[in-house]
């Protein structure tokens, strides 16, 4: 049966389009902001980070916008490949210190062929 | 190279018993931390340990407690199980006590426990 908390918010994307995957986050004190992807039976799987004195920083094929007026997580994907296909996690860590990184909702996304 | 590796990866047990979990770090890997995953949700920090000294802690029961080896291996135990306890428990490693690089801190595939 039914388990709560399966009901993640999805986004559906065509191949080949851009996706953004949103995220607010909750603690303006955190140093880092970061993106995980996590497949279907794996762990979670380290995208790209964004220190917080920071509000853009690019990667190979994503980018990630930081809004800290409004706490405001943002994950852009180029060109979205079926591959791309997971859930998406966003989450926040403090630089120091021990290394407990505080993860949001997550995002499941559907790339459609 | 070898990632994390944990151990088992499903296990059955029944409420009130008691569970092993195990985890590998990446080779030259001092730090591990352990994490809580409840189906449909984030991961759930709950310990971190370097050089066999515990560094942080997750707001869990006591009934949580883990250790690390001189080889930096860990094991996560959890007694008196409750069905609650049901959930990926995922062991992430890195190389030292405190990531400055975040893309430094790698995660195992993990332990799926259930408990009936």
């Amino acid at each position: 049966g039914e388990s709560v908390g399966l009901h993640l918010p999805t986004l559906s994307v065509q191949e080949g389009d851009n996706s953004i995957i949103n995220c607010a986050y909750s603690n303006s004190a955190s140093d880092y902001f970061i993106w995980y992807k996590q497949e279907s039976g794996k762990g979670p799987q380290f995208i790209i980070d964004i220190r917080s004195n920071m509000d853009k920083r690019q990667g190979q094929r994503v980018t990630v916008l930081l809004n800290k007026t409004v706490k405001h997580l943002s994950l852009q994907i180029a060109a979205t490949q079926p591959g791309d296909s997971a859930v998406y996690f966003c989450a926040e860590k403090n630089a120091g210190g021990y290394q407990k990184v505080t993860f949001g909702i997550g995002t499941k996304l559907q790339v459609i062929p | 190279d070898a990632g994390v590796t944990q151990s088992p990866t499903h296990l059955i047990k029944t409420r009130g018993q008691h569970v092993t979990l195990r985890c590998s770090p990446i080779s030259g890997h001092k730090s591990v931390s352990w994490y809580q995953q409840v189906l449909g949700q984030g991961p759930q920090f709950i310990f971190q340990y370097y050089e066999k000294e515990e560094r942080g802690r997750g707001n869990f029961p006591d009934r949580f407690s883990a250790r690390q080896f001189p080889n930096y291996s860990s094991e996560l135990n959890v007694n008196a199980l409750l069905l609650g306890d049901s959930a990926l428990y995922l062991c992430a490693s890195s190389p030292r006590d405190r990531v400055t690089n975040t893309g430094e801190l790698f995660f195992g595939e993990g332990s799926r426990l259930t408990v009936l």
